[in-house]
């Protein structure tokens, strides 16, 4: 079945430091892509998503680009802030129902 | 994007009894989603709440453990039966919007924990 995999955590980064989180998938057909970000104590936040190969999804300065050819979907930021620290789960779309599957999480950490 | 609330935060129980959690949309949504996080772990799908009939559950998930309702198309409730510790977990709902159907959008949570 689909499977995404994360680099285990955690991450221990500091301020301003370049940061990338290795998301890898298994899937049938042409799943969309995902990145979810959850704060402490908070709910899951949509951080970016590309639909397609090739596709590059951006926000809040973090980058993801969906490679088809190595079935890959790596989370990048140029400098990291104090304030990204976060648990981040990549996610692929299953099926005709929309149905995500999560990879494990990768806490991130990051000191002044 | 979809604007998702639940009811309770958070919720401490004993063993044996259950608890209904409750999700509502700001707008009408296409699909709604009822997920669990136990401590630490990633995110499993329990069922997708089909507006007007039954629920349809993943694997390792049932009806008469997690019965769910969605009476319309921005509310939904999921209920733990008859809990035990193992159900202490978060328990999160997200739905797709009416327009861009391809991405979830989640609530903030319920903590449960079970004594």
């Amino acid at each position: 079945g689909d499977s995404v995999t994360q680099m285990e955590g955690p991450v221990t980064l500091s301020e301003e430091a370049f940061l990338t989180i290795n998301c890898t998938y298994t899937a049938t057909g042409y799943p969309s892509l995902f990145w979810y970000v959850q704060y402490p104590g908070e709910g899951l936040q949509l951080l970016l998503k590309a639909t397609k190969a090739d596709d590059k999804g951006s926000n809040k300065g973090f980058e993801a680009t969906y490679r088809k050819e190595t079935t890959s979907f790596h989370l990048e930021k140029g400098s990291v802030q104090v304030s990204d620290s976060a648990v981040y789960f990549c996610a692929l779309s299953s099926g005709g129902y929309n149905k995500l599957i999560f990879g494990a999480g990768t806490r991130l950490a990051v000191h002044p | 994007s979809a604007v998702i609330s639940q009811k309770p935060s958070r919720d401490i129980c004993q063993r044996g009894t259950s608890l209904t959690i409750q999700c509502q949309v700001d707008s009408q949504v296409t699909m709604m989603f009822w997920y669990r996080q136990q401590p630490g772990q990633s995110l499993t799908l329990i069922a997708t709440a089909n507006q007007g009939s039954e629920a349809t559950y993943e694997s390792g998930f049932v009806i008469d453990k997690f019965p769910i309702s969605r009476p319309n198309l921005t509310f939904s409730t999921l209920t733990v039966s008859n809990m035990s510790p193992e159900d202490s977990s978060i328990y999160l709902c997200s739905a797709t919007g009416a327009v861009v159907t391809d991405t979830q959008y989640f609530g903030p949570g319920t903590r449960l924990t079970v004594l």
